[in-house]
């Protein structure tokens, strides 16, 4: 069956140190992935996603993820971390029904 | 992103109230989904809309019941919950193309709490 895991439930780094949230999946086909934010109170947005081509992928924010098959991951990282970066990060992957299956989700606190 | 409106924010009910949490998304999308956000639990999908029709119901009590007038409208109506459905009910929105790469794009969330 599908899966996303999320090793990290929670990770602490001080402001304008770097950050690397992981991501690792298990499904049969060419993966579809998502990262989503969600700040306290809001709903999810969509941080950036891959679908094909350069592995290294932009979001916004100033956050990118790399896909990396051969270890069926998925991180997201950020050079310098800010205090509004303090959120929930979702990692997900699509289906071939446009189903999304999600992470448990990591929490992130920046220290100042 | 604003496109997908949810209300109420909050809502406190008893176990033997009825209420409907509405959504309503503005990105001309065709497919519509309800999510429960329950802490220390992955994401839920309960319900999926395409095209107005429902396609996906994941074994979700029937104490929940949605309704999918339009392709911008979403319902979910709540009757005799149990006090373990407090959560944070998310909708979101897609653009249906027939594969994968669809976008789901969600709402800020209606937070229950069942007293």
């Amino acid at each position: 069956a599908q899966s996303v895991t999320q090793p990290d439930i929670h990770i602490t780094v001080s402001e304008g140190a770097s950050l690397e949230l992981r991501c690792n999946y298990s499904y049969g086909a060419t993966p579809y992935l998502f990262w989503y934010v969600q700040s306290p109170g809001q709903g999810l947005q969509l941080l950036l996603k891959y679908f094909s081509g350069d592995t290294l992928v932009q979001g916004i924010k100033g956050f990118e993820a790399e896909f990396k098959r051969s270890q069926s991951s998925f991180n997201l990282r950020k050079p310098s971390v800010h205090w509004s970066d303090a959120a929930e990060y979702f990692c997900a992957v699509g289906e071939s029904t446009g189903k999304l299956i999600f992470g448990q989700g990591t929490t992130l606190q920046v220290k100042p | 992103e604003t496109g997908v409106t949810q209300t109420p924010r909050h809502l406190v009910m008893g176990m033997t109230n009825k209420k409907s949490l509405k959504c309503e998304q503005h990105l001309g999308h065709n497919a519509m989904y309800w999510y429960k956000q329950s802490a220390k639990k992955p994401l839920e999908l309960m319900f999926v809309y395409s095209l107005e029709e429902r396609v996906e119901n994941n074994s979700v009590p029937s104490r929940f019941s949605p309704e999918c007038p339009n392709s911008s409208h979403l319902f979910l109506h709540l009757h005799t919950l149990q006090p373990e459905d407090s959560a944070l009910y998310l909708c979101a929105s897609s653009q249906v193309t027939g594969g994968v790469k669809n976008i789901q794009y969600f709402g800020a969330g209606t937070r229950l709490s069942v007293l």
